[in-house]
């Protein structure tokens, strides 16, 4: 089945340490994104990638890295610089220039312990 | 990106319409109306889209008013699992760009009461 996969579904971090999120997707779409959502909150824009090896960043790149090796692939690092790591991540997809096939991943949770 | 105003949140009966409302007075002409949906813990879902004209799909029914200020999206029997966070969204439509993704505001929360 064609989908987007993140992974893990939770996932831990430690003060001072970098950690990085999995993003997959099979749909062949050239654009990928990574929002980040605080509770009660919207989603807000953290980085996004239209084609293999270019990304931008979106409103809150402040602490956060990506790449963009490979067309399938979108991984997002937290990086210690990132006070407030504590949130749901979300991974989306779609075909360059269709954004209402806007597709998202399940997304991961974060945590400080 | 024009902005949008919706309620917080909205209560409806199962099995009676839902009808959730937005606002977007300053969308300019080439601005589309999106909808998406969020069940709690899971990612966004793509519902329903249009630019002046009245659409309808498997979902749901967009009504867009003539002078495009305002919009109301229409669940016409609604069940408990439609009860998420529903978002209205206005943007620039596939010809004029769209590169950076979508502005998910707070959104309305629907709550379907059995």
């Amino acid at each position: 089945d064609g989908g987007i996969t993140q992974s893990p579904k939770y996932l831990f971090r430690k003060e001072g340490q970098n950690v990085t999120l999995s993003c997959e997707q099979n749909l062949n779409h050239d654009a990928m994104y990574w929002y980040r959502q605080d509770p009660g909150q919207g989603l807000r824009l953290i980085y996004y990638s239209q084609i293999v090896n270019d990304f931008q960043k979106g409103d809150i790149a402040e602490g956060y890295s990506v790449s963009r090796e490979k067309k399938e692939s979108f991984p997002l690092t937290v990086t210690s610089a990132q006070k407030n790591p504590t949130a749901f991540y979300l991974c989306a997809s779609s075909t360059h220039g269709q954004l209402e096939k806007l597709f998202f991943g399940s997304g991961t949770q974060l945590s400080v312990l | 990106d024009a902005k949008t105003t919706q309620p917080p949140s909205m209560d409806c009966a199962e099995g009676r319409a839902a009808n959730l409302p937005c606002n977007h007075s300053t969308i300019s002409g080439n601005e589309y109306v999106y909808w998406y949906r969020q069940i709690h813990s899971q990612g966004p879902q793509y519902i329903i889209h249009g630019l002046k004209n009245n659409e309808t799909n498997e979902m749901a029914s967009l009504i867009i008013t003539e002078d495009r200020k305002s919009s109301t999206l229409i669940l016409p029997h609604a069940t408990l699992r439609d009860t998420a966070v529903y978002y209205c969204i206005v943007r620039v439509g596939n010809s004029g760009g769209g590169a950076d993704g979508l502005t998910f505001g707070k959104g309305t929360h629907l709550i379907i009461q059995p």
